[in-house]
């Protein structure tokens, strides 16, 4: 069974800083990698998706990387700003269950100005 | 606007009052999802639909209906609450019938079952 894992749970850096955010996965067949934030109170929005066949996606500050063979994907944060404050979650659709999707538990982000 | 509207955002019942959380999507979504947030367990999946009158169960779909009788709509059903219930609810859509695109959430309905 599918399992998603993000260490840590809560992070804490000062303003500026370039940060890595982890998500690993036991199953290695999966369709794509999404990455979302969840501001406090609020539903999730999806920040970035990477199909199973690429290795990264960027957009912006963000960079997010995926590596099937070794279950990780990593979310990197240039020059981070307190408005990145808020709880980053990865989740995967595991191959061949239909629509299901599983979630990890996320790593609630506090950057300091 | 784009957008996923759940309603209500607030919910407090009794237990075993039947309960309808409504879930409307603009952007002629094939797919939507279920998902419960609950403290130290975060987001599981209740139930999913990857077309109109196709649904399927997640990994918590005990105590739990929907049903997809209009591409734009997917509510849930509670037909006799308990307090396990208890929780921070999302809907989701997305372009593909399945989660292959990215996902849209609502807001999400913070549902307290005494």
């Amino acid at each position: 069974k599918q399992e998603v894992t993000q260490i840590p749970a809560a992070l804490s850096v000062p303003e500026g800083e370039n940060l890595v955010l982890n998500c690993s996965f036991t199953d290695s067949a999966i369709y794509n990698l999404q990455w979302f934030r969840q501001d406090p109170g609020k539903g999730l929005t999806s920040l970035l998706l990477i199909q199973s066949s690429q290795r990264e996606q960027t957009s912006g500050r963000l960079n997010a990387s995926l590596d099937k063979s070794s279950g990780r994907s990593t979310l990197y944060i240039a020059a981070s700003q307190p408005g990145d404050s808020a709880t980053y979650l990865c989740a995967v659709p595991p191959w061949n269950q239909g629509g299901k999707l599983i979630f990890g538990q996320g790593t609630e982000l506090s950057v300091k100005p | 606007e784009a957008q996923v509207t759940q309603n209500p955002r607030y919910l407090i019942t009794v237990t075993g009052k039947k309960l309808t959380v409504t879930c409307s999507q603009n952007m002629n979504h094939e797919y939507m999802s279920w998902y419960r947030q609950d403290p130290g367990l975060g987001l599981r999946q209740i139930y999913y639909s990857m077309n109109v009158e196709v649904t399927d169960k997640g990994d918590v779909p005990e105590g739990y209906k929907v049903s997809r009788k209009e591409k734009r709509n997917f509510p849930l059903i509670l037909e006799s609450p308990s307090p396990n219930q208890t929780s921070l609810y999302f809907c989701a859509s997305s372009l593909a019938t399945r989660p292959y695109s990215p996902l849209h959430f609502g807001n999400g309905t913070r549902l307290t079952v005494t």
